[in-house]
């Protein structure tokens, strides 16, 4: 079964501060990968996705996530975090036509204004 | 779009009562999900449906644990009897399946304390 790798648990950083939250799998075929945030008190949320080709990803609230195949990782950035960007991010991978979603132990980052 | 739908979305009881857990999936969705989150052990996925019928309950942790989907527009996870252990957030996903490509898209969980 894949399984994912997600570092340094909390994060504590301050506004216009740059964020980047590594994240690496383990399953040597093709996957899907998601970055999701979870603020506090509320449900997961959809961030961005990979599936298949350019592999900079593009999401929400300026967020981007790049696929590096060879490192097997999926690194979520934002350029200038924000107060209300503080909450939990979870990095989830299924292996491609499996929807069986693993999901890393999550990162709290924690944005001091 | 309503989203996932989930109730109660806090639930607390005593040990040994029953407990069921109700979803609601996004309409025209054909695959549905049921996790647990807590803090030791992160988000664990417990069963998933495909079109109504259970696919994978290798995550359910012991035969307390049940699962139902009787349409495609509903799911209760039921846990009898239930212990404090149980205490977590039980969250539903439903996804659109299709070529390989399928998103998540999760419901607001129940927060379920056990006594």
């Amino acid at each position: 079964a894949q399984s994912v790798s997600q570092h340094n648990h909390h994060v504590i950083l301050s506004e216009a501060a740059s964020l980047e939250l590594g994240c690496n799998y383990s399953y040597g075929g093709t996957v899907n990968l998601f970055w999701y945030v979870q603020y506090p008190g509320q449900h997961l949320q959809l961030l961005l996705k990979y599936f298949s080709g350019d592999p900079l990803v593009k999401g929400i609230k300026g967020f981007e996530a790049e696929f590096i195949k060879s490192k097997f990782s999926f690194n979520l950035r934002k350029p200038s975090v924000q107060w209300s960007d503080t909450a939990e991010y979870f990095c989830a991978v299924t292996p491609y036509g499996n929807n069986r979603l693993a999901f890393g132990k999550g990162n709290q980052v924690v944005v001091i204004p | 779009d309503a989203g996932v739908i989930q109730s109660p979305r806090h639930e607390v009881t005593e040990m040994g009562q029953e407990v069921t857990l109700r979803c609601k999936p996004i309409s025209g969705h054909n695959s549905l999900f049921w996790y647990r989150q807590t803090m030791m052990r992160g988000l664990e996925l417990l069963i998933y449906f495909n079109n109504n019928v259970p696919i994978d309950d290798s995550g359910m942790p012991e035969d307390r644990f049940s699962a139902k989907m009787p349409n495609a527009s509903f799911s209760t996870l039921k846990i009898q009897p239930s212990e404090p252990r149980d205490s977590a957030v039980y969250f539903c996903a439903s996804s659109f399946s299709r070529a390989g490509e399928d998103t998540q898209y999760f419901g607001p969980g129940t927060r379920l304390t056990v006594l």
